[in-house]
């Protein structure tokens, strides 16, 4: 079946640092979404992307798809506590089935 | 406008008991999908229902089962308990299959 890998597994950065989570999948994806869960809290949409190459930006998160539509990015500008949290990939495949990555665990030293 | 809940928070069972776990999708949403997530792994779909029929279903055996209500409520069963079940079992909701999720708590369930 579809799956999607993510790296890094951890990370950890300095309060104020930029910090970026890949998305990488064998096959082509009809879109790719990002979710967020801080610790002991649930999955938490962030957003979708569909077309190819497609850049979207939220405050200081900026996510891209790539033009092969089989990988995709997440970055963080200038990172803050409040940005601890998991993030992870999904893929959506035959009907709106959602394969997740395993996720980037991002730690923020104040 | 009501998000996703689920019930119970959290539960004990020991290996070979059946559960049921019981989740109430968000407000106008029709679609119901549960997930298994393993301490430290992303969540796994395990099936998804739309209208009261499964939609679709993860790579899980046949005692993972599930209902859709009519008020497109949901409840995931889960016999013959192993200590592998082991994990948060969450509910999402969406509207026609979309691919935005809305997930709930979750349900921590530990099998002794």
């Amino acid at each position: 079946g579809q799956q999607v890998m993510q790296i890094p597994q951890y990370q950890h950065v300095q309060e104020g640092e930029d910090f970026t989570t890949y998305c990488n999948s064998s096959t082509t994806l009809s879109n790719i979404q990002w979710y967020k869960q801080r610790p002991g809290g649930h999955p938490v949409f962030l957003i979708q992307l569909v077309k190819s190459g497609e850049v979207k930006k939220q405050k200081r998160l900026t996510f891209q798809f790539g033009e092969a539509k089989k990988n995709s990015s997440l970055h963080i500008t200038a990172t803050q506590t409040t940005d601890v949290g998991t993030y992870f990939c999904a893929a959506s495949g035959s009907a709106r089935q959602l394969t997740f990555g395993s996720g980037t665990q991002l730690t923020v030293l104040p | 406008e009501t998000g996703v809940t689920q019930s119970p928070t959290h539960l004990i069972k020991t290996r070979g008991q059946q559960v049921t776990l019981r989740c109430s999708s968000q407000s106008g949403h029709n679609t119901v999908s549960w997930y298994q997530q393993a301490l430290g792994q992303g969540p796994q779909f395990i099936f998804q229902y739309y209208r009261e029929e499964e939609n679709g279903r993860g790579n899980f055996p046949p005692r993972f089962s599930g209902l859709q209500f009519p008020n497109y409520s949901s409840e995931l069963n889960v016999n013959a308990l192993e200590l592998d079940d082991s994990a948060l079992y969450l509910c999402a909701s969406s509207f026609d299959r979309a691919d935005e999720q809305y997930f709930g708590p979750g349900t921590r369930l530990t099998v002794t």
